[in-house]
């Protein structure tokens, strides 16, 4: 099973800053990870897939990096709708899908 | 506009059953493969379950194996999942969601609301 840690477990910002987030693989998943946010009482919503594509509405300040087993999710600047957590997940090598154990962004 | 609207959650004692369902509308549901995820309260995510486009290969968890059956009636465009021999690790809000491509890509572009299981005594 591929474990995903994601770090920090919580990043503390400013509206306007920048954010980087962090996912490791235990083993490489080459360029199949994902990027989810989840606002309280909400469901995940899709960010990033395949590392670095953006998914349908999603807004340039949302970008992605990385392969093999290091995963970068980078807001430029932090809107106030983006203070959320957010998970990485791996499709490389499944079953079982693998989820990262979140990043909270909160409001400094 | 795609929605995914799911029930069926509730109360239930362990080792009991439930049927969780997803009713699928606004895209072509067989299609695509469809899964379930679950959050415990608190918690982050967890794959549970996941079934080709048509229904005829699924995918477990290893908590889930030979308790829980997922599946799919196209003609109802509904997805399923059968939970039997219910644990109190079993409770969760469950979510289905439905893959972001028309292949077994295995992202998620659409989530339903959820629907929660509490298993107590």
């Amino acid at each position: 099973e591929i474990v995903l840690t994601q770090s920090p477990a919580t990043l503390s910002l400013s509206p306007g800053e920048r954010a980087t987030l962090s996912c490791r693989a235990s083993q490489s998943v080459s360029i199949y990870v994902a990027w989810y946010q989840q606002k309280p009482g909400q469901a995940p919503r899709l960010l990033i897939y395949d590392t670095s594509n953006r998914a349908t509405g999603i807004p340039a300040r949302f970008s992605g990096s990385g392969s093999g087993t290091e995963f970068t999710l980078t807001i430029s600047s932090l809107e106030p709708e983006d203070f959320a957590v957010y998970y990485c997940q791996q499709r490389q090598h499944w079953p079982p899908l693998t989820f990262g154990g979140g990043t909270r962004v909160e409001i400094k | 506009e795609v929605q995914l609207v799911e029930s069926g959650g509730g109360l239930v004692q362990p080792g009991g059953s439930l049927r969780l369902s997803c009713a699928a509308s606004g895209f072509t549901f067989n299609s695509f493969a469809m899964t379930w995820v679950r959050q415990a309260p608190g918690k982050g995510l967890e794959w549970v379950s996941s079934i080709h486009h048509n229904g005829e290969t699924t995918y477990y968890t290893d908590s889930a194996k030979g308790r829980f059956t997922i599946s799919r009636d196209i003609s109802k465009n509904t997805l399923y999942l059968q939970m039997n021999s219910l644990r109190v690790d079993d409770t969760a809000l469950y979510y289905c969601a439905k893959s972001a491509m028309a292949n077994m890509n295995m992202y998620f572009d659409n989530w339903g609301q959820g629907t929660l299981v509490t298993v107590s005594s």
